[in-house]
């Protein structure tokens, strides 16, 4: 069974950038949502994905976005890079069957903006 | 509104000693509880989880948390830490209305030899 997967590790991009990030589910698994980790805080929810439509989306602004792909895997998308989303980028899958939605974590991606 | 907190930033404990690390919740419903742990540079691992039923839940690594609803704690204990253990542990509670888990600040753990 192969876990979630997300690449890539590291990333430098400068402020005013765009950057895309990719995650790939653990197998079975048909739900993909997406943290931000600022560091010394806890992952906040940016949002999820089910069945390729966004479902449920945490405070972060449209600049965030999102897709799923048929094969359950997932991709971040941020605009208009500012120094504040320097961070690390965690992707979770899960199976959705009924809650709680037991939540499987990938290494994450440290993207730094400068 | 929904939260999570562990009071306690950092906490140092010597190798071998017992260790009690705090989350307090707030949620209207009957919440489902999570600790996971993060090693530097890694993601995040599920330690224990509790949904229902025994309040006492044993987890992976000799880990274990007491649900106790009346003082909305979800506390993780361990009875003899390794050098092992020395990392940042989370507390989360499961938001059904938004499907997310809602963590705490973490509290990191140094152990001493």
């Amino acid at each position: 069974e192969t876990g979630v997967t997300q690449s890539p590790t590291h990333l430098i991009k400068t402020r005013g950038q765009q950057v895309t990030l990719r995650c790939s589910s653990q197998s079975g698994h048909n739900t993909v949502s997406w943290y931000q980790q600022a560091l010394g805080q806890g992952p906040q929810f940016i949002f999820q994905y089910y069945r390729e439509e966004e479902n449920g989306r945490g405070n972060f602004p449209p600049r965030f976005s999102g897709l799923q792909f048929p094969n359950y895997s997932s991709e971040l998308n941020v605009n208009a890079l500012e120094l504040d989303d320097s961070a690390l980028y965690l992707c979770a899958s899960s199976l959705r069957t009924s809650p709680p939605y037991e939540q499987y974590f990938g290494p994450g991606t440290r993207l730094t903006v400068t | 509104a929904q939260s999570v907190t562990q009071p306690d930033i950092h906490i140092t404990v010597s190798e071998g000693a017992s260790l009690e690390l705090r989350c307090n919740y707030s949620y209207g419903a009957t919440p489902y509880l999570f600790w996971y742990v993060q090693s530097p540079g890694q993601g995040l691992q599920l330690l224990l989880k509790y949904f229902s039923g025994d309040t006492l839940v044993q987890g992976i690594k000799g880990f274990e948390a007491e649900f106790k609803r009346s003082q909305s704690s979800f506390n993780l204990r361990k009875p003899s830490v390794h050098w092992s253990d020395a990392a940042e542990y989370f507390c989360a509670v499961f938001s059904g209305g938004y499907n997310k888990l809602i963590f705490g600040a973490g509290t990191r753990l140094a152990v001493h030899p």
